[in-house]
């Protein structure tokens, strides 16, 4: 059973256009993230919904928004597409706990969307 | 803010051979987490360091926090061609959910 799940898994699509990236997870957590990973391989955080609430929103342009219809999927959409959006964006959740000075937060990720933008 | 610096950036090593990978904070670190990643694809969780002078093994991975918090190293011993991949140091920004990565380390491990 997948536990955290994307799709598509390649997008490769024209500048300018909008496309969305959908995400799943069945583990039950409360919390879900979109990562970036630029073609360094640096991974950086974009955006975290807690029960379906924003709970981070980074320096991300506008022309991305992230939407939770209920806790087990966020979704990524993107508006009028630029080359610099092309990257590996993976989605993630957890079920995290933080109690005085323990913290764990253990994140779960998906496979991945490559997104190319020509 | 705070920042992961991790090193070395790539490492190229014979296979059977021992390794270290490092993984530093400018701040005391509350959760120190090691992912790996397979080339094109996810992240996998490796393990998970809290209290200062931590060790956990995963069979022959071995991952250390340091008493200060401040620093961790991940050691591979007798090296596989299936330990190639991107490892990552992940920690936690205070007491939000938020993750801050290094930019990882490159390993290839050489039959």
């Amino acid at each position: 059973d997948t536990a955290v799940s994307q799709t598509p898994k390649y997008l490769v699509t024209q500048m300018g256009n909008d496309k969305s990236i959908k995400c799943e997870q069945n583990l039950g957590h409360d919390t879900m993230y979109w990562y970036k990973q630029d073609s360094k391989k640096f991974l950086k955080i974009m955006f975290s919904y807690n029960n379906k609430e924003l709970i981070i929103n980074e320096t991300v342009p506008n022309r991305f928004s992230p939407k939770s219809p209920d806790k087990a999927h966020l979704n990524l959409h993107i508006n009028s597409l630029e080359l610099g959006d092309s990257a590996v964006y993976f989605c993630a959740s957890s079920q995290g706990m933080y109690t005085g000075t323990s913290h764990y937060n253990e994140q779960f990720f998906g496979p991945g969307t490559r997104l190319t933008v020509l | 803010s705070q920042e992961l610096e991790q090193s070395p950036q790539s490492l190229i090593v014979q296979e059977g051979k021992n390794l270290t990978i490092n993984c530093t904070s400018s701040k005391t670190l509350y959760g120190l987490y090691w992912y790996k990643q397979k080339y094109g694809e996810g992240l996998i969780f490796l393990m998970m360091l809290q209290k200062g002078g931590e060790e956990k093994s995963h069979e022959k991975i071995t991952a250390k926090l340091d008493e200060k918090k401040q620093q961790s190293s991940l050691h591979i011993t007798a090296s596989q061609p299936s330990h190639a991949g991107i490892y990552l140091c992940g920690a936690d920004k205070d007491s939000s959910y938020k993750l801050i990565f290094g930019s990882g380390t490159r390993l290839l491990v050489r039959p």
